[in-house]
This record gives structure tokens, sequence and C-alpha cells, in this order.
């Protein structure tokens, strides 16, 4: 098994830009997660989706922010338009059976807004 | 929302130290986990701790979840320079299928 898999792994792009990351969740895994980590607040969840549909988007910091599952092996991030403030790491995550149980998760992406 | 504390927040010992790191919180989880995470990749988990009281071992490694289930403690037995990195705990809210907080981790150093 591959595991999670994201892409890119690092990027870099200007204020204004639209940036999309990019995530393929572990096969067979009903549960996607997308969390966000930075120095100052740690990991803060932005969005899950079970079976593809989102349950809990509340993370999300704010408009510029969508996130998409179109089916069960992909799914998308988007920050429209991006902003220094949205520099962070992010991370997917997936697991077959919720929060109570552990996540796999993928490399990251390196966002860094200039 | 609920908030795990965790301590230290950075720790740097010589290789064959024993060492605990503590995670706390005010409020009671259904389940906690333990993750280590490595520069540039993402948390790996250890263990999950489900049970109040439970311990679970994993090699050199301890996991405790306190009986309130507000609480957990990782023990490390004679640290080796390999169990560098960021240790996190995370907690699943009760009746919540998706909403696991972490805390922002222990940063351990074991020096050779």
């Amino acid at each position: 098994d591959a595991g999670v898999i994201q892409s890119p792994r690092h990027e870099v792009t200007e204020m204004g830009q639209e940036v999309t990351l990019r995530c393929k969740p572990i096969s067979g895994h009903d549960y996607l997660f997308w969390y966000r980590q930075t120095m100052m607040r740690g990991l803060e969840l932005l969005i899950y989706f079970n079976n593809n549909v989102p349950i809990d988007d509340s993370g999300m910091p704010e408009d510029r922010f969508s996130a998409k599952m179109p089916n069960a092996s992909f799914s998308t991030l988007k920050i429209q338009p991006s902003e220094p403030r949205d520099s962070a790491v992010y991370f997917c995550a997936s697991n077959q059976r919720g929060a109570n149980y552990g996540y796999t998760f993928g490399s990251g992406t390196r966002l860094t807004v200039v | 929302t609920q908030l795990l504390e965790q301590s230290p927040q950075f720790l740097s010992i010589q290789e064959g130290e024993n060492l605990t790191v503590y995670c706390n919180s005010s409020s009671v989880f259904s389940s906690l986990q333990w993750y280590r995470q490595e520069p540039g990749e993402g948390p790996v988990l250890l263990v999950t701790v489900v049970t109040g009281g439970e311990v679970k071992k994993l090699k050199r490694l301890t996991f405790q979840f306190g009986d309130a289930r507000k609480d957990s403690s990782l023990h490390i037995t004679a640290a080796q320079p390999g169990d560098t990195g960021l240790y996190l705990c995370a907690g699943a809210e009760g009746g919540s299928q998706g909403n696991l907080i972490f805390g922002k981790g222990t940063k351990l150093s074991v020096k050779p």
C-alpha cells in the first residue's frame, strides 16, 4: 500500500494566486481529513469527509478555502485568493472508521505564500 | 472547544535516560492517540487507548490513559537517538466521528 499521497510536496506562490492541494487516500478508507499545521497553532482540522460527503467544515478559516472529494480516491483543497497567513504545512489523512481509530497521514504540502 | 495541553514543550536528553511526557485536558475523551512526527513527514500513529486506566506497551514506550479519560502519559525507557521527534497526543471527542483534537506536541531530542 502506497499510503496517503499528497501533491505537491512544496508550493511557493504569490499572494492573490489560486493554490490547489491534492490528496489520494488509502484505498478502502471511508474517511478523509484535511489538517493544517503551524508552529503557533499546531495541527488544526479544516474539514473531513465520510464516503465523499463533507461532514464538518467548521475548521475552514474563511470563504477563500474550499475542499472537494469528487470520488473515493481523490480530494482537493483550494485556496483562492491565497494570503501570506495561509503559509503552513497542509496534511491529508484517511482512515476506515473515524476519529476513535488511528489516522494515516500523508507527507504534507508545505505552502509558502509570498 | 476541547484543548489538549502537552508538557514539556521541549525536552533534550542524553541517550540511555528515561523520560515522561504528559497530555492533559479538562474534558473527557472517548479515546486518546499518540503520534510521532519526524521533520518533513506526517504524524505516524503509535498507539490508541480507549479505556480509563489502560496501559499499553510498545517496546521501550509505555502509554497510560488516565482513569477519568482526561489525561495520558508516555514514558520512554532508555531513550535512543532514533526516538528523536515531535510526540503528539490527540483526543477523540465523544459522539463525533471526525474531530480528533491534537495537542501542540513535545519536541524530543535524544543526543548520543
